[in-house]
């Protein structure tokens, strides 16, 4: 079985600062990691993957995760929040023997100018 | 733009009654997904369809149905449909049949059963 869970709903942070959204995950075998991110009214956005390799990840629109296998998370992060980046951002994994993805509940994240 | 088209937009419809929402992947995708999306169960997967074959089924209900076409677009048949199937549809295509690679997703019909 696989699970995935974004501990927090909401997380709020001020433009300019650094911003986090946590993801911890539960997989037999290696994990496959993902960020999607969602605009209002809008399909999901692919931003990053963590498959194999170097554990810091850098995505589009200067998001970065990291993959820590003995805590088994893969935090999103960027340096400098932008208020455009105000959206709904869902966590998603697999294992390399899943069917398919099992996606967080999300985690709406509000960039406050 | 993702590419991904899905139609149409908006569906109201009346319990028991049946629909059909259509998808086309992007071109040179050969995998498409469908999911489902409400409040309370969040993003569920349903099913997905690789090169017109059925590939992986998640938590489709048996009044659902899908299909992909020799052209690659698909559609997803909801019917006898409740109140509770009131939600978001997406469509998702991927270049490969395969979980690695990353899914590109379509703007959703919103389906209201009233």
């Amino acid at each position: 079985a696989q699970s995935v869970a974004q501990p927090e709903d909401q997380v709020n942070v001020a433009e300019g600062n650094p911003l986090t959204v946590k993801c911890t995950y539960s997989v037999s075998g290696n994990p496959y990691l993902f960020w999607y991110v969602q605009y209002p009214n809008r399909g999901l956005q692919f931003l990053l993957k963590y498959i194999t390799g170097d554990n810091l990840v850098k995505g589009s629109y200067g998001f970065e995760a990291e993959f820590n296998k003995s805590q088994t998370s893969f935090h999103l992060k960027k340096p400098s929040a932008l208020v455009s980046d105000s959206a709904l951002y869902f966590c998603a994994v697999h294992s390399g023997s899943a069917r398919q993805l099992t996606f967080g509940s999300g985690t709406q994240l509000t960039v406050l100018p | 733009d993702s590419g991904v088209t899905q139609t149409p937009k908006h569906l109201i419809t009346a319990t028991g009654q049946r629909v059909t929402l259509r998808c086309s992947p992007r071109s040179g995708d050969l995998s498409v997904y469908w999911y489902q999306q409400s409040l309370d169960q969040g993003l569920q997967f349903l099913i997905q369809y690789y090169n017109g074959e059925e590939r992986a089924k998640g938590n489709i209900l048996e009044r659902f149905s899908a299909q992909q076409f020799p052209d690659l677009h698909s559609e997803l048949n909801l019917s006898s449909l409740e109140l509770g199937d009131s939600a978001l549809y997406f469509c998702a295509s991927s270049v490969g049949g395969g979980l690695s690679y990353e899914q590109y997703f379509g703007p959703g019909t919103r389906l209201t059963v009233t």
